[in-house]
């Protein structure tokens, strides 16, 4: 069984220039997370879907990053214009529903952004 | 208020032996699950380990093992037989029925040889 794909594995952008991160979720899982990880904020959590729907965008930082998921098998993060200060590893994760079933969130391996 | 807190910023333990490491949660509902994750210093985060706060039983996958106290909301993780390959950040995290996964702070743990 192949996990949570996410691609690029590693991105190095100058300021200004978008930014897309891909991900791939689990087939058969009905939620998706994005997640960032910085040394200063440790792992926040930036939107969910379930279902292909958006339930929770309260942690994405600003209006330059957007995420879509436009069928069940693929999402993105967009960041446009990046900035330094979004380098960071984004992770994306899959789970499934179902009351105390959802027993894990697999996790891709992160793509890795800097932005210079 | 702090969900999830990992009160150990960095642990040590002589290889073979056993340690805990240490997560206490906030939470006001019935339902909710609890986790543990590795992450190797090449970065992907491994799952580890679940506890549903209606499980009477603890859980124990492998070397790990899960010493769930609910009336104290811990959820420690207890490692045995360490291993050089368990030098790894360990974080804790909870998920309530809102879905999303609330993690720790981490704890970095060395195993000494």
């Amino acid at each position: 069984d192949a996990g949570v794909i996410q691609s690029p594995r590693h991105e190095v952008t100058e300021m200004g220039q978008e930014v897309t991160l891909r991900c791939k979720p689990i087939s058969g899982h009905d939620y998706l997370f994005w997640y960032r990880q910085t040394m200063m904020r440790g792992l926040e959590l930036l939107i969910y879907f379930n279902n292909n729907v958006p339930i929770d965008d309260s942690g994405m930082p600003e209006d330059r990053f957007s995420a879509k998921m436009p069928n069940a098998s693929f999402s993105t993060l967009k960041i446009q214009p990046s900035e330094p200060r979004d380098s960071a590893v984004y992770f994306c994760a899959s789970s499934l529903a179902g009351g105390q079933g959802a027993k894990a969130t697999f996790f891709g391996q992160g793509t890795r952004l800097t932005v210079v | 208020a702090q969900k999830i807190t990992q009160t150990q910023p960095g642990m040590f333990v002589q290889e073979k032996e056993a340690v805990t490491l240490d997560c206490t949660y906030d939470t006001s509902d019935q339902s909710y699950g609890l986790f543990w994750y590795k992450q190797p210093s090449s970065g992907e985060m491994i799952f580890l380990i679940y506890q549903g706060s209606y499980d009477e039983q603890n859980a124990t996958e492998g070397r790990y093992s899960l010493n769930f106290q609910k009336a104290r909301k811990s959820a420690n993780l207890v490692i045995s037989a360490s291993q050089l390959g368990d030098s790894a950040m360990y974080f804790c995290a909870m998920r309530e029925p809102s879905r999303q996964l609330t993690f720790g702070s981490g704890t970095q743990l060395t195993v000494l040889p």
